[in-house]
């Protein structure tokens, strides 16, 4: 089955302890992204990456790191977390870039709180 | 700068009718896609509809069509015959060849009524 699998799905931590959210597709995508999800402001991109060893700042990069080291793999950074990186965060992947005729799939995305 | 602007945080529509969602943008490119996503309480984030703007036809997918008024920078989305399971957050996007990104509205929360 074509996916985006993001984990994990909840994480409840502590200001200034780094965490990882992982994110994995397995549809040989070229394109991946990472988006948060605030009330009100809708999505807004992080970072994305148009291939291996390839990344870009999105709208909101601050405080955040990526790597791209293997395709299928996007892995979310967060170095020192602080409460105002609490948020809904989304992994995508398309073949393509995203405004584009092929669709971003989505994973279920990561409800993160930052105590 | 593009922009996607939805002006109705909420709507609501009783079961059966048909409702309107709304959509602009701006951008100075010529060659864009435009998207309707939806968002139930499961957080999933699914293609409703999408647009190419080169296309003058409106796209349509089973119950969900598009109004697509280039000239106006608008692009609505119409659902018909509304069911209890099409109450979630509708997401309005854009992206363009000249960006390498997708820009989102801030959404229209539908709610369904019996």
């Amino acid at each position: 089955e074509a996916q985006v699998t993001q984990n994990p799905r909840y994480l409840i931590t502590v200001t200034g302890k780094k965490l990882t959210v992982t994110c994995s597709q397995n549809m040989n995508h070229e394109y991946m992204s990472w988006y948060r999800q605030d009330p009100g402001l809708g999505l807004r991109q992080i970072y994305y990456s148009m291939n291996v060893e390839v990344t870009d700042k999105g709208d909101v990069p601050e405080g955040y790191k990526v790597s791209r080291k293997e395709k299928r793999n996007f892995p979310l950074i967060l170095e020192s977390p602080s409460p105002n990186q609490t948020s809904l965060y989304f992994c995508a992947s398309s073949s393509q870039w995203p405004g584009g005729n092929q669709p971003q799939h989505f994973g279920d995305g990561t409800r993160l709180s930052i105590l | 700068a593009q922009t996607v602007t939805q002006s109705q945080p909420e709507m609501s529509v009783q079961e059966a009718e048909t409702v309107t969602l709304s959509c602009t943008y701006d951008t100075s490119e010529s060659d864009y896609y435009l998207f309707w996503y939806k968002q139930p309480p499961s957080r999933q984030m699914i293609l409703v509809i999408r647009q190419e703007a080169y296309k003058q036809q409106n796209a349509t997918e089973n119950r969900f069509s598009v109004n697509f008024q280039k000239a106006a920078k608008s692009f609505s989305l119409k659902i018909s015959d509304s069911q209890l399971g099409d109450a979630a957050m509708y997401f309005c996007a854009a992206g363009t060849y000249n960006t390498d990104k997708l820009i989102f509205g801030t959404g229209t929360r539908l709610q369904v009524f019996p």
